[in-house]
């Protein structure tokens, strides 16, 4: 087991081009979480799913966002017509259900919107 | 609204020298508090967490936390830092039963001088 993975690393894309990114988290973690972090910030909470259920939504996550875990394994995010302050690290972290279980974290996607 | 507050966003100490990373939270309920450590262009890393059992918590690398209830901080020590604990490091709170899902401080850079 490597630990939770996203790809792509690095992501430039021209504004108003959608995006998509995906998290593969560790097998047995049946929790998934998407994080944003801008420069000079810690990561804000964006959504999270247990198993293929998407169970919460930050109001950071706009129309123009949506996360997906179809089997329950691994997860995409993707972002329509994508603006300029959409640019950040995306992180994905994974954890088991149970009190309390913690948050690995990927490596994260980075995103320029040019 | 709960919010996670990082005293000092740049820290710098010498060698050997003690580190002391302050974090203080809004809540006076006792949440999940968890440091995290992350290092250029990477994803995070769990340093330690407290979970409602001790208040002084030990993790890696020689990094130690104390909750403290009446003060609602949750403070990080070493007591010699070495050149490479130069990173960011995050104090995290999860207010829910699901610890995977956190409010993060804005961060604090160390830096270690020779």
């Amino acid at each position: 087991d490597t630990g939770v993975s996203q790809n792509p690393r690095h992501k430039i894309t021209k504004r108003g081009q959608n995006v998509t990114f995906r998290c593969d988290p560790i097998s047995e973690h049946n929790r998934l979480y998407w994080y944003r972090q801008t420069l000079g910030q810690g990561p804000e909470f964006l959504t999270y799913f247990q198993n293929e259920a998407q169970l919460e939504k930050s109001r950071l996550l706009s129309d123009r966002f949506s996360a997906e875990r179809p089997k329950g394994s691994f997860s995409t995010l993707e972002i329509q017509r994508t603006e300029q302050g959409d640019s950040a690290m995306y992180l994905c972290a994974s954890s088991r259900a149970g009190t309390p279980s913690e948050a690995f974290f990927g490596q994260g996607t980075r995103l320029t919107v040019v | 609204a709960q919010s996670v507050t990082q005293l000092g966003s740049h820290v710098s100490v010498s060698e050997g020298a003690l580190v002391l990373l302050r974090c203080n939270y809004s809540s006076s309920v006792p949440p999940y508090l968890f440091w995290y450590v992350q290092y250029p262009n990477q994803g995070l890393q769990l340093l330690l967490k407290y979970t409602s059992a001790a208040t002084l918590v030990k993790g890696i690398n020689g990094f130690e936390a104390e909750f403290k209830k009446s003060e609602t901080s949750f403070h990080l020590t070493k007591p010699s830092a070495h050149m490479s604990d130069a990173a960011e490091y995050f104090c995290a709170v999860s207010w829910s039963t699901n610890a995977g899902k956190s409010t993060f401080g804005d961060g604090t850079t160390l830096t270690v001088k020779p």
